[in-house]
């Protein structure tokens, strides 16, 4: 199985501003995910992370408002740009293995104030 | 439109006491379904997947049925304890997707009380 980290695992962040949250995963995988949810809501895809390549997002995220990279088979970075109080989620980064299992990680708390 | 739909939305029971959680899904055609754990600050966690041919698959205290026809899955949980408190999310996977597509339900809140 497939372990996933993230850091942070929290942040309080101003208006404005923006994050990078950082994802590892301590095996190699096929696919690495982007998710977001909100309070009492379902996952919501953000975006598939193509290593060497760039992201395929869904409707209704964009890349330069979520940038990704995916430098590698096991590393990816999500950036959460110019940020408003509307970006507060947990932010999951999430990785499928050969064998077709989906991995989460434990999340990012963001919270913009 | 493809849609996952659980219930209910949140659930408390006494500990050691016995429960089902649904999911009905529109998800057409499917490849698997997978009912996953997420604690509190945690991220979700893979309890049982089933196929389209599978009608049942247990994980200890855990037991997940899948009726394919009606396109209803339930996840049983039996003699539960303080640690079962958490969210449980249905998830489906469309057969031929090529990105590898999953649709989440919004999970049944499930709390464990002594």
């Amino acid at each position: 199985s497939a372990v996933i980290s993230q850091k942070p695992s929290r942040d309080i962040c101003q208006r404005g501003t923006s994050l990078t949250i950082q994802c590892q995963v301590d095996s190699q995988v096929t696919m690495m995910f982007w998710y977001r949810q909100q309070p009492g809501q379902s996952l919501t895809l953000i975006a598939t992370a193509n290593q060497g390549s760039e992201a395929t997002y869904e409707s209704g995220f964009v890349i330069d408002k979520f940038p990704i990279s995916r430098p590698n088979l096991t590393f990816s970075t999500l950036t959460v740009s110019n940020m408003s109080p509307e970006d507060s989620s947990i932010y999951l980064c999430s990785a499928r293995d050969s064998t077709d299992t989906q991995y989460f990680g434990p999340g990012t708390r963001l919270t913009v104030l | 439109k493809n849609q996952v739909e659980q219930s209910p939305q949140s659930l408390i029971i006494l500990e050691g006491k016995n429960c089902t959680l649904q999911c009905n899904y529109t998800v057409s055609p499917f490849s698997n379904l997978r009912w996953y754990k997420q604690d509190t600050g945690r991220g979700p966690v893979s309890l049982t997947i089933m196929t389209f041919s599978e009608n049942t698959k247990s994980n200890g205290r855990y037991t997940a049925t899948l009726d394919a026809d009606t396109k209803q899955s339930s996840l049983h949980i039996t003699a539960s304890q303080l640690s079962d408190s958490a969210s449980y999310i249905c998830v489906v996977r469309p057969r031929g997707s090529t990105l590898g597509r999953l649709y989440f339900g919004r999970g049944t809140q499930l709390t464990v009380w002594p």
